[in-house]
């Protein structure tokens, strides 16, 4: 049973234009969100995360949007750039210090 | 960057031998992991650990062990490995004070 659902396996963007990856969760229980970014051959790196508090959270060019009616969480990487093409997953954390993965996407920034 | 490293990077073994994989930090963080990345199923968590001698299992747990001896020392153990075990094993880390865990760069594990 998937509790946290990436439904895209990949993403192909234009160099310059907004990035939208999308996640989805069950378990209405999740309060906080996490969204790690990883390149080929290295671990998974923290990007941003949201607590349930809010509906958005920013940094720099990335932003994620919370939208907990519909159990759904969004990153948006606006302008996207080469070095944004990783695969991006998102995380749901879950009882204490555990996280909850979805599949992943893999975005590709074509110049 | 959570000082973590693991050993060895990559491993080639035959079905039924014993593995031992290696986590290192020099953080001083009290939870320690070990996650399984495999194709469609993102990162699974195996065992993780809440303390020296403190450990639970992850949602895939089968067919593996752990041990936490010191606090920057996570052994996971696959007893006799088997071909279904073949993926990309990272290790991660996190404090009590964020729920942010930093990772590893991962052991690439083939089992023949």
């Amino acid at each position: 049973d998937q509790q946290v659902k990436q439904n895209s396996p990949s993403l192909s963007v234009q160099e310059g234009r907004i990035s939208i990856l999308n996640c989805d969760y069950t378990n209405s229980m999740f309060d906080y969100f996490l969204w790690y970014k990883k390149y080929p051959a290295e671990g998974p790196t923290f990007l941003i995360s949201i607590s349930s508090i809010k509906d958005k959270n920013e940094d720099g060019r990335f932003t994620v949007f919370l939208n907990k009616s519909a159990k759904h969480l969004s990153l948006h990487i606006v302008p996207s750039q080469p070095g944004d093409s990783a695969v991006y997953f998102c995380a749901a954390v879950q009882g204490a210090q555990k996280l909850v993965f979805g599949q992943g996407t893999r975005l590709t920034i074509n110049p | 960057d959570a000082g973590i490293t693991q050993s060895p990077r990559h491993k080639v073994t035959e079905t039924g031998t014993p593995v031992t994989l290696r986590c290192h930090q020099t953080e001083n963080h009290r939870y320690m992991y070990w996650y399984r990345q495999d194709p469609g199923h993102g990162l699974r968590l195996i065992h993780y650990s809440y303390g020296v001698k403190d450990t639970d299992k992850g949602e895939v747990s089968d067919g593996y062990s752990v041990s936490r001896s010191k606090t920057e020392d996570f052994l996971l153990t696959l007893e006799s490995a088997t071909s279904s075990q073949t993926s990309v094993y990272f290790c991660a880390t996190a404090s009590e004070a964020s729920y942010e865990q930093y990772f590893g760069p991962g052991t690439r594990l083939t089992v023949t």
